[in-house]
């Protein structure tokens, strides 16, 4: 079956760390960017970071560089988000998300996961 | 590159044509995609490349446009399409989503 099963979400104090993790199967994950969207508590969906498949090229949004770093490890089907520094703001719902077409980057996203809840709090 | 859409929400009834519109702030050609979700699910793509529809989504929903001004078209609204639609681009390896059109039930 293909899908995308987002972990590791919790409860951290504001400037704590959390390690995301997703596992993907039913496709050749290596041949396909992926990236992690967020969605506050009823908010719109905001673009994380991404990776090309072969973990070549990487890219951030403004909001989360310097303190985000998206990772993969294309022996297991796995793709990482590390949050570090993290604040109040980040509290979201984290979405593990595909590419559309096979190869680098083409950010449109046709297989989500369920999601993972981030909570930013003390 | 910021995407603006309108209107922000929207009461209709089943049956009825819906038009919601996804402004760029700059031109990006036809690279943009729209999405539905709902609540507390993970969106879903509908179309691609402005236009494209997805395999498997009903040819009631339809995209046009191109440059800055798109639009997502609901020909006939079934119960099951109310649900909040979003717009995306996808350039500069830096992709956006637009704020989001609630389309609610009259």
């Amino acid at each position: 079956e293909v899908q995308l099963l987002e972990s590791g979400g919790d409860l951290v104090q504001p400037g704590g760390s959390l390690r995301l993790s997703c596992a993907a199967s039913g496709f050749t994950f290596s041949g396909f960017a992926m990236s992690w969207v967020r969605q506050a508590p009823g908010k719109g969906l905001e673009w994380v970071a991404g990776l090309y498949g072969s973990g070549a090229g990487i890219s951030y949004a403004d909001s989360v560089k310097g303190r985000f770093t998206v990772s993969r490890d294309n022996s297991r089907s796995m793709l990482f988000l590390q949050m570090s520094s993290l604040r109040p703001e980040d509290t979201a719902v984290y979405y593990c998300a595909k590419d559309y077409i096979f190869g680098d980057g083409y950010w449109v996203f046709d297989l989500w996961g369920r999601g993972t809840l981030v909570t930013v709090s003390s | 590159i910021q995407l603006t859409q309108s209107p922000s929400s929207l009461s209709a009834s089943v049956g009825d044509r819906v038009t919601i519109t996804c402004r760029a702030s700059q031109g990006i050609t036809i690279y943009l995609a729209w999405y539905q979700q709902k609540p507390g699910k993970a969106p879903k793509l509908l179309i691609d490349a402005a236009s494209t529809l997805q395999s498997g989504v009903p040819s009631r929903f339809s995209g046009s446009g191109s440059g800055t001004d798109f639009t997502l078209t609901i020909s006939s609204l079934q119960p099951e399409d109310f649900a909040t639609y979003y717009c995306q681009h996808q350039l500069h390896n830096y992709p956006t989503f637009g704020q989001g059109t609630r389309l609610e039930i009259k």
